[in-house]
């Protein structure tokens, strides 16, 4: 069993939808928990970053952390067709960094 | 501030040739780690160095090596490549890791392989 688990998709949704993307992870030493956005041909880019359970908000994006249930999500508001790309959930625990294996998104105009 | 830098981006070789690769961190970091991402497994950590010490290394097999400058600048080699090898090769630095809060990751635009 992976330590981070992510459905790859792809998911396809219109622009302006609400898009929630989810990691389950299995290891509770897990402390800090990131998303990360990836066009194509190019590296991460770190969107959100948090170490505590509940909500995160910047701008169109929220990240959720649900400690008890081992779970996080990211929501994107009034998703745009630039939000098209591969977004990858990321958990630490005090050593080493894990990552999902990403969900592919595409925002259709 | 300038961000992580990989270079080569693109390089093609044949099986059984070595390779280098090269990461220079943003400034002031001092952590480098390597990963290799591939459509199949995803990200997949390779190795961490800190102050030219590994300090983390994942379960890859001892032909991918590594090395960290007084600078803070990484290279990574591979030797005796295989078919297998070909993949995005990902530079990520941070500040700290010993800091939660200036130990996050920021990624180079990476170095693609292919081996032939």
């Amino acid at each position: 069993q992976k330590e981070v688990e992510q459905d790859p998709g792809p998911l396809s949704v219109p622009e302006g939808a609400i898009v929630s993307l989810n990691c389950t992870y299995s290891n509770s030493a897990f402390q800090y928990f990131m998303w990360y956005r990836q066009y194509s041909r190019k590296g991460p880019e770190l969107l959100m970053y948090t170490y505590s359970s509940g909500n995160k908000e910047d701008g169109r994006f929220t990240a959720q952390v649900d400690k008890s249930s081992k779970y996080i999500s990211l929501f994107i508001r009034d998703s745009q067709p630039s939000d098209s790309a591969t977004y990858l959930c990321a958990m630490k625990d005090f050593n080493k960094f894990y990552f999902g294996s990403g969900t592919k998104l595409n925002v259709k105009p | 501030k300038a961000g992580v830098t990989q270079t080569p981006r693109y390089l093609i070789k044949t099986r059984g040739q070595q390779v280098t690769l090269s990461c220079s961190p943003i400034s002031g970091h001092r952590s480098v780690s390597w990963y290799q991402q591939t459509p199949g497994q995803g990200l997949q950590f390779l190795f961490e160095y800190f102050s030219e010490t590994q300090r983390n290394k994942g379960n890859f097999p001892g032909r991918f090596s590594g090395r960290q400058f007084s600078n803070s600048r990484s290279e990574m080699n591979v030797s005796t490549l295989e078919l297998g090898d070909s993949a995005l090769y990902l530079c990520a630095s941070s500040y700290d890791r010993d800091k939660p809060s200036t130990d996050t990751q920021y990624f180079g635009p990476g170095t693609r392989l292919t081996v032939l």
